[in-house]
């Protein structure tokens, strides 16, 4: 079956450093990634899309990378900052029904 | 622009009891979904519907859900009856055909925090 992986634990980082979040698929050709935002008590807001012949994607201090032979997309955050304290989502879309499939999403916290 | 709208924004009903979630999208948008997000079970689609038109639903639990579209600006999912394993949070999202399809970009309302006693 089809299978979105995140890291399902906490991950804490030293304000200022890098942050990298890891979304792994399997038994997927997905057409294009995105990765969104969630704090709590509100909905996701979209971060960044990646199609499946791009190999990394940047927006201001955000980086996504996507490689379909891994199977796998990184998302990373320079220079973090606490305000970066949030859980991050991925999701998957196949091309023959535009069908979001969404990670678990995985909890990011920047100590000052 | 108001973004998408939900109400209420919490819910709490005794098990048994009818739901109504009501969605307001983005005016101009073409895509509206339902979702439900749980901690065991994450984001899951219920629902989408293109141009008002349901076109996939199932991700929809049981015949006790079901949703309407009955234009561009308003959608309702509705839970007859309501059961304590329907207690959830319920996104309502819309997007606008793009480059990258009918899900370029989704934008999610605030969530209706559900809890059925």
């Amino acid at each position: 079956s089809q299978k979105i992986e995140q890291n399902s634990e906490a991950l804490n980082i030293q304000e200022g450093k890098t942050a990298t979040l890891t979304c792994n698929y399997t038994n997927y050709s997905p057409a294009y990634l995105q990765w969104y935002r969630q704090d709590p008590g509100r909905g996701p807001v979209f971060l960044l899309l990646i199609r499946e012949n791009e190999k990394e994607k940047r927006k201001e201090r955000l980086k996504v990378t996507f490689d379909t032979t891994l199977k796998q997309s990184l998302f990373h955050i320079t220079a973090s900052q606490p305000a970066d304290s949030a859980t991050y989502l991925c999701a998957l879309v196949k091309d023959s029904n535009y069908q979001l499939i969404w990670g678990a999403g995985t909890k990011l916290i920047i100590k000052p | 622009d108001a973004g998408v709208i939900q109400s209420p924004r919490h819910e709490v009903t005794e098990m048994g009891q009818e739901v109504t979630l009501r969605c307001k999208p983005i005016s101009g948008h073409d895509y509206l979904f339902w979702y439900r997000q749980t901690m065991m079970r994450g984001l899951e689609l219920l629902i989408y519907f293109n141009n008002n038109v349901p076109i996939d639903d199932s991700g929809m639990p049981e015949d006790r859900f079901s949703a309407k579209m009955p234009n561009a600006s308003f959608s309702t999912l509705k839970i007859q009856p309501s059961e304590p394993r329907d207690s959830a949070v319920y996104f309502c999202a819309s997007s606008q055909t793009g480059s990258a399809g009918p899900t370029d970009t989704q934008y999610f309302g605030p969530g209706t925090r559900l809890t059925v006693l």
